[in-house]
This record gives C-alpha cells, sequence and structure tokens, in this order.
C-alpha cells in the first residue's frame, strides 16, 4: 500500500523559507510524479507544482513561479517542497500527491503539513 | 478565483441523487479527458473518487459516477448515505499544470 508520510507543522515568520517533506513507501517512488497542493483555512485546494523524480524535472504554477522549489532525493524515496518569502497569505495545510503523469491525477496523498506564518 | 466553476453548495436527502457541475474551458475540462473528483471530510486529506471524467478508483462506491460534455464535467451521487457529506473538488489537466474547482459542499439532509 502506497503511504505519503510528511513532515510535522511549522510556525515561521514573515519573509523566511518553509521546506517541508513527504517520504513515500509502498510503492515505486521514481514511476510516478509527486505534485504539492494546498489549502488555505477554510479554502479550497490549489496546484503548486510537481516533480518526475526519475528525471529530476520540476514545473510550477505561475502564480508561485520564483518563490517555490520542489525536489526530490530518489535515494530516499522523498520529496521536497520549499517555499520562500512566506507572507501570511502563506498560512495553509501543505500536501504531498502522488500524481499519476499525464493524466494529473492524484490517487495517494500525505496527511499535510500545516504551515503558520506569523510575526 | 478558481479556474474552474463549482457551485458552492449542494444538499439532498438520504436516498436522494445530487450532481455536482465543474465548469471550465476548451484548454482545461473541454480540451482533455482528465477531469478527476475528490472528496474532502474536515480535517482530512482529499480522497480520489472519480478520474480520467468516469472512472472509479477500486474501493470507491459505485455510487459515484463522473460525465462530461463540452467544458462541463458532473459528479453524481446516488442513494445518498450520511458519510457522504463533505466537500467535493473537480480538477483538470492543462497543458502547463493542474487546477482545481472552487470546492462544492455537500450536505446531507
Amino acid at each position: 500500500q502506497v503511504q505519503l508520510v510528511q513532515s510535522g507543522a511549522e510556525v515561521k515568520k514573515p519573509g523566511s523559507s518553509v521546506k517541508v517533506s513527504c517520504k513515500a513507501s509502498g510503492g515505486t517512488f521514481s514511476s510516478y510524479a509527486i505534485s504539492w497542493v494546498r489549502q488555505a483555512p477554510g479554502q479550497g485546494l490549489e496546484w503548486m507544482g510537481r516533480i518526475i523524480p526519475i528525471l529530476g524535472i520540476a514545473n510550477y504554477a505561475q502564480k508561485f513561479q520564483g518563490r517555490v522549489t520542489i525536489t526530490a532525493d530518489k535515494s530516499t524515496s522523498t520529496a521536497y517542497m520549499e517555499l520562500s518569502s512566506l507572507r501570511s497569505e502563506d498560512t495553509a495545510v501543505y500536501y504531498c500527491a502522488r500524481d499519476g503523469g499525464v493524466t494529473r491525477t492524484f490517487d495517494y496523498w500525505g496527511q499535510g503539513t500545516l504551515v503558520t506564518v506569523s510575526s | 478565483q478558481s479556474a474552474l466553476t463549482q457551485p458552492a453548495s449542494v444538499s439532498g436527502s438520504p436516498g436522494q441523487s445530487i450532481t455536482i457541475s465543474c465548469t471550465g474551458t476548451s484548454s482545461d475540462v473541454g480540451g482533455y479527458n482528465y477531469v478527476s473528483w475528490y472528496q474532502q471530510h474536515p480535517g482530512k486529506a482529499p480522497k480520489l473518487m472519480i478520474y480520467e471524467v468516469s472512472n472509479r478508483p477500486s474501493g470507491v462506491s459505485n455510487r459515484f459516477s463522473g460525465s462530461k460534455s463540452g467544458n462541463t464535467a458532473s459528479l453524481t451521487i446516488s442513494g445518498l448515505q450520511a458519510e457522504d457529506e463533505a466537500d467535493y473538488y473537480c480538477s483538470s489537466y492543462t497543458s502547463s499544470s493542474t487546477e482545481f474547482g472552487g470546492g462544492t459542499k455537500l450536505t446531507v439532509l
């Protein structure tokens, strides 16, 4: 059974950066993409970007270009999402999800990581 | 403002059927058969319910079905049950990203 386990909650100051991890188990990590999706309090889902671990290629939603970096370590089956220049509007739950590639089907999700940006 | 438009809320009584719409453009919903639907209970991660417009993952009840006509996709839940009460999101592939709808809160009366 595929499992995605994310790192714990974070509290950050405005202007700082946060790096969230997502460790995969039970599947072939490199065979799929990993996407990152966030959800602000009381709001909907927002796709941030994705990475194809076997290629090491990432692409990002236009809104986050220049502020987000998604990487993957094949040796530990772990994906990372780093968001910089944090502001209060970045307070959200951040999810990683296994991304089925062309179909962009997210069939397995991490448990979510709450990132709070507050001075 | 979400790229895909969903009704903010729908409701139905146990046993009834409801349909949630998801309207996009020819650049997303209308252009590809890569529409998915997710169910999200409060405080939980989303769960895949429908993929590629009308396919159900293993383990998802056959009370859930999906369809598409033009730029609008739909999720139908038949035989409503109390546990169906949740938020539902559609998503669609685009050439450069993945878009989500704003979400629909389903209330089972």
